[in-house]
């Protein structure tokens, strides 16, 4: 069962780019990685998700090594709101429709005027 | 477009009282469902999911029991609350396949 590791926290300015990096060096061959932000007393809300290489959408890209044992979240030009706590999930599916599912434990980013 | 529903938003229950907990979900079928606890400031706990009608796994010995009775309604139950048992609880739903889970807004559980 994959275990994730996250930084506990990271510091950044508004229009920086930043990368949140994830490790999960036992992940199996048919887990997929998905990330979320959580801001105060509300649900978490999804970023992003993949498999391998590098997926990219409106708000992030998320870059996945071909060994999968990491992966790392980038947020392009941060503003003030993207102050939030950020988690990656390891799920792993199996055909009898059980599922194992690891979240880190969150990296809590502050973005600084 | 699909929705989730959570209630209520907060509650504040005395020890040793029952707690239900009601999770609903709009514009999907067979759901995977999912209850989680987190404690202040600190991640997610999965305490139960269900891949169908009836059917629940537990993920952590505790306090706590989930039903479904319908396709699209989860439920979180207790017979005593715990002072252990606050926190805020979150249902999450995800479709078949290799999809993300979308969570609700959570019930901020307080027990005196």
């Amino acid at each position: 069962l994959a275990k994730t590791t996250q930084p506990i926290s990271m510091d950044s300015y508004e229009g920086q780019e930043v990368n949140i990096t994830c490790s999960h060096n036992n992940i199996a061959t048919n887990d997929y990685i998905t990330w979320y932000q959580q801001f105060p007393s509300q649900g978490p809300r999804f970023i992003i998700q993949g498999y391998k290489t590098k997926v990219t959408n409106e708000v992030a890209s998320l870059f996945i090594p071909a060994d999968r044992k990491s992966s790392t979240l980038s947020l392009p030009r941060v503003s003030l709101s993207d102050t939030a706590v950020y988690y990656c999930l390891v799920v792993g599916l199996s055909q009898g429709g059980s599922e194992k599912l690891v979240f880190g434990k969150g990296t809590k980013l502050t973005v600084n005027p | 477009s699909q929705t989730i529903h959570q209630w209520p938003a907060t509650l504040v229950q005395p020890v040793g009282s029952p707690l239900s907990l009601e999770c609903t979900v709009e514009g999907t079928s067979n759901p995977n469902l999912y209850w989680y606890r987190q404690a202040a400031g600190r991640g997610l706990q999965l305490l139960f999911y269900s891949v169908g009608i009836g059917q629940i796994s537990s993920e952590v010995p505790q306090n706590l029991s989930a039903s479904r009775p319908q396709d699209r309604q989860f439920i979180l139950s207790s017979k005593k609350l715990l002072l252990s048992d606050s926190g805020f609880y979150l249902c999450a739903w995800r479709g078949q396949g290799p999809q993300p889970q979308h969570f609700g807004d959570g019930t901020r559980l307080s027990i005196l």
